[in-house]
Order: C-alpha cells, then structure tokens, then sequence
C-alpha cells in the first residue's frame, strides 16, 4: 500500500542555517504532494505543494522538488530564521495507511526550532 | 485568518460531561474534517465528511459523535470522556475530498479531561 516516512525531529538550528527535512513516499501513481507548517498555538496551514513529477514548490523562501526516481518530497530552506520554529507535515497521497492499517493523512511532522 | 472558525479555544471537562465542539468555514467547502494531535502521536483522522455524508470513520471510539448538519458546519459531540482523549482536536476543510486538495485548518480547541 502507499505510505511515507518523515524525517523525525526535533530539528534545532542556529538562524541562516540550511534546512532539510526528509519526505519519502511509496504510490501507485503520482500524486500531489503538499508540504502543512503548524505555528504555535494555530492550525496547519499549507506551505508548498507539488502537482506532478518535477514540479518545484516554493514559498517563504522553503522549496521542495517533486522526485519521480527518488520518491522524494524533501523540504529546504537556505536560511532560516528564529520566525520558522514550527511543526513540519509532508502530506502523503490520499488513502496512505499506517502499519495498523489506519487511515493515514499527513505525516509524523518534525518540529524545527531555530536559536538566534 | 483560515476561513475555519472553531469554538471554544479552551475546553475542561470532567469525565461525566457532555459537551460539544463547533467548527464553522466560510469558504464555501463541501468537504470537512476533524482531526486529533497530542504530543505522543502524530496529528490523527478521526472523521470525513463530504458533501454532509460522512465518509471516513477512522476508528473512532463511540464517545466521539460527529455531526454536519451543512457543508458550513461541523460538530463533535463529547461525552463520558477519558483524560487520554485530551489533546488539540483541529477542524479542517477543503473544496473535495480528494487527495489533491488544498485543506484548511482552524486553530483548534484544546481539551482537557479531568
């Protein structure tokens, strides 16, 4: 069945550090992929997202690539700053199930906390 | 600002109690959600709905009892929880129910059982 792993965390970095947190996914097919950022104290909010292989998803200076040959949905970040302290989601393909055969919809996440 | 409204922020409750969860979007979805995160697991599928029927029932023990009575509103009704079933229960809503839409998250209730 489809599935993904998460990098787990936490993550901590100093500010203007590089980023990466790991996201790999098995599907039949190509799904879209989407990478949810929770801030504290909110709900998840999208941060990026990817529709088919190749396709690069930006935004707040965050980017993640498509990888067909990788499977891969891996988040970066050139320089993060203390404002990115945040829970990171990689939303798996729909109808992804854990190993007790559950419903799984998003990732484990992984908490960055970034030091000044 | 999401466009998904839930209420209350806070909740404490004791075992016995009834109460209920409200979460209202105006971002005219047809799709809604709820969702369970506590610190020892990762954020958790409880129910689906789409287009008011629901469609996904993630194992969820029958204290928990959804309700959308429209495609603008969804409830979770509560009663004689356990302190386990503290956590932060997040509503959320997208255009469908697929795989490939975008969903939109409230900021939670947070709940406390006593």
């Amino acid at each position: 069945g489809d599935s993904v792993t998460q990098m787990e965390g936490p993550v901590t970095l100093s500010e203007e550090a590089f980023l990466t947190i790991n996201c790999t996914y098995t599907a039949t097919g190509y799904p879209s992929l989407f990478w949810y950022v929770q801030y504290p104290g909110e709900g998840l909010q999208l941060l990026l997202k990817a529709t088919k292989a190749d396709d690069k998803g930006s935004n707040k200076g965050f980017e993640a690539t498509y990888r067909k040959e990788t499977t891969s949905f891996h988040l970066e970040k050139g320089s993060v700053q203390v404002s990115d302290s945040a829970v990171y989601f990689c939303a798996p393909p729909k109808g992804t199930l854990d190993n007790a055969g559950n419903m799984l919809t998003f990732g484990g996440g992984t908490r960055l906390m970034v030091k000044p | 600002e999401t466009g998904v409204t839930q209420t209350p922020r806070h909740l404490v409750m004791g075992m016995t109690n009834k109460k209920s969860l409200k979460c209202e979007q105006h971002l005219g979805h047809n799709a809604m959600y709820w969702y369970k995160q506590s610190a020892k697991k990762p954020l958790e599928l409880m129910f689906v709905y789409s287009l008011e029927e629901r469609v996904e029932n993630n194992s969820v023990p029958s204290r928990f009892s959804p309700e959308c009575p429209n495609s603008s509103h969804l409830f979770l009704h509560l009663h004689t929880l356990q302190p386990e079933d503290s956590a932060l229960y997040l509503c959320a809503s997208s255009l469908g129910a697929g795989g490939k839409n975008i969903q939109y998250f409230g900021a939670g209730t947070r709940l406390s059982v006593l």
